[in-house]
């Protein structure tokens, strides 16, 4: 079992809509949750990190955390053309850092 | 927020040569600094963790002698490819662990494009 699994997409949606990227991770032992986004031939950026449950929001952005369900999910409100990249899930527990595969979002004007 | 740079952002070699590439975080402090390698379209791949004053720790299947992995000071890590094949030309990008760090978080640098002749 992969210890982040992401849907590879693609996901597709039109301009000004939200976007809902999902993660799922199988170690109930993993402690930080990222998001980092990577356009196309350049490296990833990060965007949010959560650890606790809930919601946590900045600007468009919302990164939701439900340990009990070992799911982690970003949503992209207002979504811009500008949003299309590969979206990247990462746990960390201990010393350890895992990547999902990514999820490709394109955003249609 | 924290930066890493990288050095050369891209760099052409014919085969058979030996490629160096330069890993710094310029306003942290990064104890451990990681090294991946992607191909086009393909997922991120780790390769090694790299600790300040201690050998790197490689994934399984990564050639240490050919990867040669330095990390001399908090700010500096090197990745050496030695003897470069074509099949060598990727992608690699440095990441860094600011210290200290709650959350385990890791701040990429901007990536190498190595193309190998």
């Amino acid at each position: 079992q992969k210890e982040v699994e992401q849907n590879s997409g693609p996901l597709s949606v039109p301009e000004g809509a939200i976007a809902s990227l999902n993660c799922t991770y199988s170690d109930r032992g993993s402690q930080s949750f990222f998001w980092y986004r990577q356009y196309s031939g350049k490296s990833p950026e990060l965007i949010m990190f959560i650890y606790s449950n809930g919601d946590k929001e900045d600007g468009r952005f919302t990164a939701q955390l439900n340990k009990a369900s070992q799911y982690v999910s970003l949503l992209i409100r207002d979504s811009q053309p500008s949003d299309s990249a590969t979206y990247l899930c990462a746990v960390s527990r201990g010393n350890q850092f895992y990547f999902g595969t990514g999820t490709s979002l394109t955003v249609i004007p | 927020g924290a930066v890493v740079s990288q050095h050369p952002s891209r760099v052409i070699c014919k085969s058979g040569t030996s490629v160096k590439i330069e890993c710094r975080s310029l306003d942290f402090q990064a104890t451990t600094m990681f090294w991946y390698r992607q191909f086009p379209k393909q997922s991120l791949m780790l390769m090694a963790t790299s600790n300040e004053g201690s050998k790197a720790t490689y994934e399984q299947g990564v050639e240490k002698d050919k990867f040669l992995i330095n990390h001399a000071s908090l700010t500096l890590s090197t990745l050496t490819v030695t003897s470069a094949h074509p099949e060598d030309s990727s992608f690699y990008i440095c990441s860094a662990r600011s210290l200290p760090s709650s959350y385990n978080e890791q701040f990429f640098g901007p990536g190498t494009r190595l193309t190998v002749l």
